[in-house]
């Protein structure tokens, strides 16, 4: 299994629906857990830090269940302009500095 | 404005050629790493550093040596590049655990 999963999508959404995808993580220990934008063949972009609580930014909000070790994506009023590829980023347990990646999530917003 | 900076963007070379990548940053950042990423792999870490003269491997380190001698600079060396090594390539660095990311350099080596 690996220690970061995301389903690769794509996901092929209508402009203005909501779209919500997850992020698996092996290691109960990790404890920093974010959300990365990518547009294509550009960097990675830091979207939202995932807190215990939950956080919102806008029209989009980002979960954590510890119990079932996932977090979760989810895009509200989706806009063309939200079409691109979401990473999840997990902390290293041992390291808070290093990162596990996910492959990504493709996101197509369709008009 | 904070930023990771790459040079070169983009670059296409022949194999055997030795090739350096610089990265630089302007945060005064302890930890700076690089990636690579590759179609349906994600990224991988192929070196990182926790501050000056500190460096370890990551995931992939084969075919790539890193220094750093100063805070700002982790340039990342192709000693002998092969085929296999085209792919894009970031930089990053943070002094926490998100991460800023230089634009990306895409290397071709023919």
């Amino acid at each position: 299994r690996k220690e970061v999963e995301q389903d690769p999508g794509p996901f092929n959404v209508p402009e203005g629906a909501t779209v919500a995808f997850n992020c698996t993580y092996s290691n109960s220990a990790s404890q920093s857990f974010f959300w990365y934008r990518q547009d294509c063949r550009k960097e990675p972009k830091l979207l939202m830090s995932v807190y215990s609580s939950g956080n919102e930014d806008g029209r989009f909000t980002a979960q954590l269940n510890r119990a079932s070790q996932y977090i979760s994506l989810l895009i509200r009023d989706s806009k063309l302009s939200d079409s691109a590829t979401y990473l999840c980023a997990v902390n290293h347990p041992e390291s808070n500095y290093q990162l596990i990646w996910g492959a990504g999530t493709k996101l197509i917003i369709k008009p | 404005e904070a930023q990771v900076t790459q040079n070169p963007r983009y670059l296409i070379t022949v194999t055997g050629k030795k090739l350096t990548v610089t990265c630089s940053q302007n945060m005064n950042h302890e930890y700076m790493s690089w990636y690579r990423q590759d179609p349906g792999l994600g990224l991988r870490q192929i070196y990182y550093s926790m501050n000056v003269e500190v460096t370890d491997k990551g995931d992939v380190p084969e075919g790539y040596k890193v220094s750093r001698k100063e805070k700002r600079n982790f340039p990342l060396i192709l000693e002998s590049p092969s085929p296999n090594q085209t792919s894009l390539y970031f930089c990053a660095s943070s002094n926490s655990g998100s991460k800023l990311f230089g634009p990306g350099t895409r290397l071709t080596v023919l």
